[in-house]
């Protein structure tokens, strides 16, 4: 049973401009949710998260959004730069992380 | 480095082979994490420790599979009888407990091939 779900195997956009990834889950008992950023050749990397109490985390470039109603989640980068091309993982938490199956971003200079 | 290390990076093997992996978690972290990743999936979760202890493991984790952390610090996970479909990249993460957000820092992770 897939309980984290990434409908967009892959997204690209223009350097500069806002990218926007998405992250859909079924379990309410999920209390973390993350984002990870995986290059080839290496593990994936932490990003970001958010605590199933809070609607916005922020850090830097680096925005994730909580829709508890909607059991749905969204990464915005902005604005995007060529470095941040990689796959996108996202994670929620209960006791062990549940991995979504990630999402292929590619940013164009 | 103080990162997460695993090792081999790489592994080659027939199939029916035993094979075993380690991990080197960061070292003032308590808790390990394995898991198998393959080709258009994220990580599933195999198993995880706290110290010693084995508090978790997937039903992924088949009996021809076994983790131990005998002494808390490094972990190995053993594949016995192999199959090509265990052919994957398998992923050590570790994390410490506390503060509320458990961070897991991964490992470049072992890619298995079973022929």
């Amino acid at each position: 049973d897939q309980q984290v779900k990434q409908n967009s195997p892959s997204l690209s956009v223009q350097e500069g401009r806002i990218s926007i990834l998405n992250c859909d889950y079924t379990n309410s008992m999920f209390d973390y949710f993350l984002w990870y950023k995986k290059y080839p050749a290496e593990g994936p990397t932490f990003l970001i998260s958010i605590s199933s109490i809070k609607d916005k985390n922020e850090d830097g470039r680096f925005t994730v959004f909580l829709n508890k109603s909607a059991k749905h989640l969204s990464l915005h980068i902005v604005p995007s730069q060529p470095g941040d091309s990689a796959v996108y993982f996202c994670a929620a938490r209960i006791g062990a992380m549940r991995f979504g199956a990630g999402t292929r971003l590619t940013v164009k200079p | 480095d103080t990162g997460v290390s695993q090792d081999p990076r790489h592994k080659i093997t027939k199939r029916g082979q035993n094979v075993t992996f380690r991990c080197d978690p960061i070292s003032e972290h308590n808790r390990l994490y394995w898991y198998r990743q393959t080709l258009g999936q994220g990580p599933e979760f195999l198993t995880y420790f706290q110290n010693e202890a084995q508090l978790e493991k997937s039903r992924l984790l088949s009996d021809r599979f076994s983790a131990e952390r005998p002494k808390g610090s490094f972990s190995t996970l053993e594949i016995q009888r192999t199959e090509q479909g265990d052919s994957a990249m398998y992923l050590c993460a570790s994390s410490a407990t506390s503060g509320s957000l458990n961070e897991q820092f991964f490992g470049p992770g072992t890619r298995l091939t079973v022929l």
